[in-house]
């Protein structure tokens, strides 16, 4: 079956501009969840959906980013007001949370650059 | 605070030798530990995980082992191979189901 996808691939935004990212997870996967990647920087977890509980949303860096999430698909997150130090690769991931399965599977990314 | 370190940014290994990448962790309540390979312009891909009850977790070339006294884990990849030039980070769940925690990563270069 399909991986995890996700679009655009890049996105080139004027700061204070808003965006929105979107991730399709992989079909059957219950958990989902949205890190991002800075230059020359490690992962960096935003937010995590997991079926009907509420989402948790410790890692989001400001009140700007909010992420939603249809039942057991698709998801976006989006950015409101853009700033430069928002430019980062944004990466989704999806899981099937099932027994003694913790594996995450990412998508491509999208690329975002706020100028 | 860096919960999980990689304190080696780059390593470079010949063709067919041994490739060893390092990690440690800060927090012994972590039970669960993956590694993952990420090529340039596309999203990590899993590897090999394992679960603090065991130490050693064996999948073709790859080896994950595990010393939770010493808080540390590694990856070896024997024999190495060019295609296996990337970055390889580590990563802990934080709790059952919920998020990673990844290192920094470490820039894997295998030369023919």
């Amino acid at each position: 079956g399909a991986g995890v996808s996700q679009s655009p691939s890049n996105k080139v935004t004027e700061k204070g501009k808003d965006v929105e990212l979107r991730c399709d997870p992989i079909s059957g996967h219950t958990a989902l969840y949205w890190y991002r990647q800075r230059l020359g920087q490690g992962l960096e977890f935003l937010i995590y959906f997991q079926g009907n509980s509420a989402p948790d949303k410790s890692g989001l860096p400001s009140d700007r980013f909010s992420a939603e999430r249809t039942g057991e698909s698709v998801s976006t997150l989006t950015i409101q007001r853009t700033q430069q130090e928002d430019s980062a690769v944004y990466l989704c991931a999806s899981s099937i949370q099932s027994g003694q399965l913790y594996e995450q599977y990412f998508g491509p990314g999208t690329r975002l650059t706020v100028t | 605070d860096q919960q999980v370190k990689q304190n080696s940014p780059s390593l470079s290994v010949q063709e067919g030798r041994i490739s060893i990448l390092n990690c440690d962790y800060t927090n012994s309540m972590f039970d669960y530990f993956l590694w993952y390979k990420k090529y340039p312009a596309e999203g990590p891909t899993f590897l090999i995980s394992i679960s603090s009850i065991k130490d050693k977790n064996e999948d073709g070339r790859f080896t994950v082992f595990l010393n939770k006294s010493a808080k540390h884990l590694s990856l070896h990849i024997v024999p190495s191979q060019p295609g296996d030039s990337a970055v390889y980070f580590c990563a802990v769940l934080y709790n059952q189901g919920g998020k990673l925690i990844f290192g920094q990563g470490t820039e894997l270069s295998v030369k023919p």
